[in-house]
Order: C-alpha cells, then sequence, then structure tokens
C-alpha cells in the first residue's frame, strides 16, 4: 500500500466550516497528489506537490489549498466548505519503478458537506 | 494525453480469462499504456503498463497492437476479488519533463463483474 495513511476516513460537516484532510506516507515520497472522486466525473487532480514546501494546482482546485512543511505529510483545507465540495477524497504518491512513473493511492477520505 | 475508449460494463465467470478491451486510437509514440483498477470503496491500485511490447505480471498481461491504437488488459482467471471498475490511461513517457504534472486522467472505466 506504499504507506499512505488518510484521516480522517470519514467525515460530516456544516456548510462554511474549514475541513483539513491530512495524507500521511512513510516512505519518503517526493511527489504527493490531492484527487477528488465524484459520480461520472472520475478522479480529477486538485492539487499536488513535488517537495517540501512546493505545491502547484491541479484542474479543480478552486476552494482547495494544500501545504506541504515535511515531506511525509501533505494537508487538503477547505477553508469555507460548499456542498460541492462533497465528496471522496484520494492521496496518491508517486514511485518511480524502472523510470516509469507509477502512482499509489490512499484507502480514500469521504467527506460529507451538509 | 491520447484519449482512450472502454466498454462500460463486462461481465465474466469465475476461473475464465477476462479480456478488457481499450482503444487508443490516437496515443503518440512516446505514451504508455497504463492500466489500474477501483475496488468498490477503496484506491486506485496499479495493475500493468506498457509501451509496445506485451507485458506480463503477477496480477495481468497487457496486449498491445502492433499499431497501438489499441490493447487488452487479461485477467488470466478471474476471481470474484477481480470484480472492479478498470481504467485504461495513457500517459507520456518523459516523465523528467512532466513529472511535476503527472495527473491520472481516469475517465469512466468498465466495470467487469466476475460471476460465480
Amino acid at each position: 500500500d506504499a504507506g499512505i495513511t488518510q484521516s480522517p476516513r470519514h467525515k460530516v460537516t456544516e456548510t462554511g466550516t474549514p475541513v483539513t484532510l491530512r495524507c500521511h506516507q512513510t516512505e519518503n515520497h517526493r511527489y504527493m497528489y490531492w484527487y477528488r472522486q465524484d459520480p461520472g466525473h472520475g478522479l480529477r487532480l486538485i492539487h499536488y506537490s513535488y517537495g517540501v514546501k512546493d505545491t502547484d494546482k491541479g484542474e479543480v482546485s478552486d476552494g482547495y489549498s494544500v501545504s506541504r512543511s515535511k515531506t511525509e505529510d501533505f494537508l487538503l483545507t477547505l477553508e469555507s466548505a460548499t456542498s460541492s465540495q462533497t465528496s471522496v477524497y484520494f492521496c496518491a504518491i508517486s514511485e518511480e519503478i524502472e523510470s516509469k512513473n507509477i502512482q499509489y493511492f490512499g484507502a480514500g477520505t469521504r467527506l460529507s458537506v451538509l | 494525453d491520447a484519449k482512450t475508449t472502454q466498454p462500460p460494463s463486462m461481465d465474466c465467470a469465475e476461473g475464465r480469462a477476462a479480456n478488457l478491451p481499450c482503444n487508443h486510437s490516437t496515443i503518440s509514440g512516446n505514451e504508455y499504456v497504463y492500466w489500474y483498477r477501483q475496488i468498490h470503496s477503496q484506491g486506485p491500485q496499479y495493475i500493468i503498463h506498457g509501451l509496445k511490447n506485451n507485458e506480463t505480471n503477477e496480477m495481468a498481461s497487457l496486449i498491445i497492437t502492433e499499431d497501438r491504437k489499441s490493447s487488452t488488459l487479461i485477467l488470466p482467471h478471474a476471481t470474484l476479488r477481480d470484480t472492479a471498475v478498470y481504467y485504461c490511461i495513457v500517459r507520456v513517457r518523459d516523465i523528467k519533463s512532466n513529472f511535476g504534472n503527472e495527473k491520472l486522467t481516469f475517465g469512466t472505466g468498465t466495470r467487469l463483474t466476475i460471476i460465480p
């Protein structure tokens, strides 16, 4: 499982409240990603990180921010949660194997914004 | 990245080979074909990838046509635990220049159901 832990696994919150999701890895991978998965859309990239304090936006970054103050943790923050952010969130890391890039995913966080 | 087309669903009898097709007719020479699957309520799982030669690992085999416009993922002896959504993804080969933007475009995949 590439040593990826997402927390919490489930969360229910109210519109307008801040929410932080945590992705923790134990194998010192440089690249980390946050995706969201919604019915009919597959997985979509929110933000990614290519090192400590180095992050960039994905295709659906509005309303989200990220931080990576140490290699093992990549945090996703919803500053003011909205119902449209109800989704399943997956964290992933990249592992380069024989010069090929393979991503490994965490178990996901199911977030409901009421 | 090249677009892929997969059938929305397939059934396969337990113990038989499951053959999942993928069309990627616009693939270019430096793009790999990757397969992932997602078992219900779990994160996606890497299965196999290839460029132009057929590949086999402990999970599956990947057959890529000579013109590279299509491929087939083969699960040789399907079990109930192989029931999942299977995604065929085409990704650019030059990971060094694109590493910072290595997003996966999953599409909707093929829902494979293994029948007892």
